[in-house]
C-alpha cells in the first residue's frame, strides 16, 4: 500500500528566505504522481505543483520547487523568498490523492 | 466559474440523525472523492468515483454511503452518524485519477 511520511509537524522561516518542506512515501508502483497542496488558516486546499514518477527534471512553478530523488522516494518541496501569505499547512500526497501526508504546518515570520 | 461545491459549510447534528452532505462540480470531471481531515492525521480519503455509478471504498469507509448517479454530483450519506465522525470533510474532483484534484470548501460537521 502507499504511504506518505511528512516528518516536520511544525517549521519556521524568516520572510524572504527559503525553506524546504519533507515529504517521502513508500509505493509498488512504477509510475506514479505526487502532489503538493496548501491549507491556508481559511481551509481550502489549494493545488500547488506535481511530479510525475517519469519526469526526468524536478517540477518548478513560480516560487515553488521540488526536490525530487525517485531513489529515495523523496519529494521536497522547496519555497523560495517565503512570504507572510505562505504560513500555511502544506500537504503533500500521491497520485489522485488517496494518500495524504499529515502535513507540516509552516510559519512566516516577518 | 470552476469550481467543487459543498453544502453546507457547518453543521451540528445529534447522533443517530441521518445526514447528506452535497457535493457538485462544474468541470466535467471523471473523478470524484470524499475526505476527511483530523488534526495530525491529515487528510483520509473515504470514498471515491471514478464515473457515474462507479464508486469505491477508501481508507475509512466505515459509517458513510455516496453515490454518484450523475456525473456532477457525487452526495456523502452518514446513515446513523456518531461522535466520532466529527471531523472536517472535504469533497475533490478531478480530470481523471492521476490529475491534480479540486477541492471544495469543507464542510465542518459535529455530532453531539
Amino acid at each position: 500500500a502507499q504511504k506518505i511520511t511528512q516528518t516536520q509537524p511544525g517549521m519556521f522561516v524568516q520572510e524572504k528566505e527559503a525553506v524546504t518542506l519533507d515529504c517521502t512515501y513508500d509505493t509498488s508502483d512504477q509510475s506514479y504522481g505526487l502532489f503538493w497542496y496548501k491549507q491556508p488558516s481559511s481551509g481550502e486546499m489549494i493545488f500547488l505543483i506535481y511530479q510525475g514518477s517519469y519526469d526526468e527534471q524536478n517540477a518548478t512553478e513560480g516560487r515553488y520547487s521540488l526536490n525530487f530523488q525517485k531513489a529515495r522516494k523523496s519529494t521536497n518541496l522547496v519555497i523560495s523568498a517565503s512570504q507572510l501569505g505562505d504560513s500555511a499547512m502544506y500537504f503533500c500526497a500521491m497520485r489522485e490523492g488517496t494518500r495524504f501526508g499529515a502535513g507540516t504546518r509552516l510559519t512566516v515570520k516577518p | 466559474e470552476a469550481q467543487v461545491t459543498q453544502n453546507p459549510r457547518y453543521l451540528i447534528t445529534v447522533t443517530g440523525k441521518k445526514l447528506t452532505v452535497t457535493c457538485s462540480q462544474n468541470m466535467n470531471h471523471e473523478y470524484m472523492s470524499w475526505y476527511r481531515q483530523d488534526p495530525g492525521l491529515g487528510l483520509r480519503q473515504i470514498y471515491y468515483s471514478m464515473n457515474v455509478e462507479v464508486t469505491d471504498k477508501g481508507d475509512v469507509p466505515e459509517g458513510y454511503k455516496v453515490s454518484r448517479k450523475e456525473k456532477r454530483n457525487f452526495p456523502l450519506i452518514l446513515e446513523s452518524p456518531s461522535p466520532n465522525q466529527t471531523s472536517l470533510y472535504f469533497c475533490a474532483s478531478s480530470l481523471y485519477g492521476d490529475t491534480e484534484a479540486f477541492f471544495g470548501q469543507g464542510t465542518r460537521l459535529t455530532v453531539v
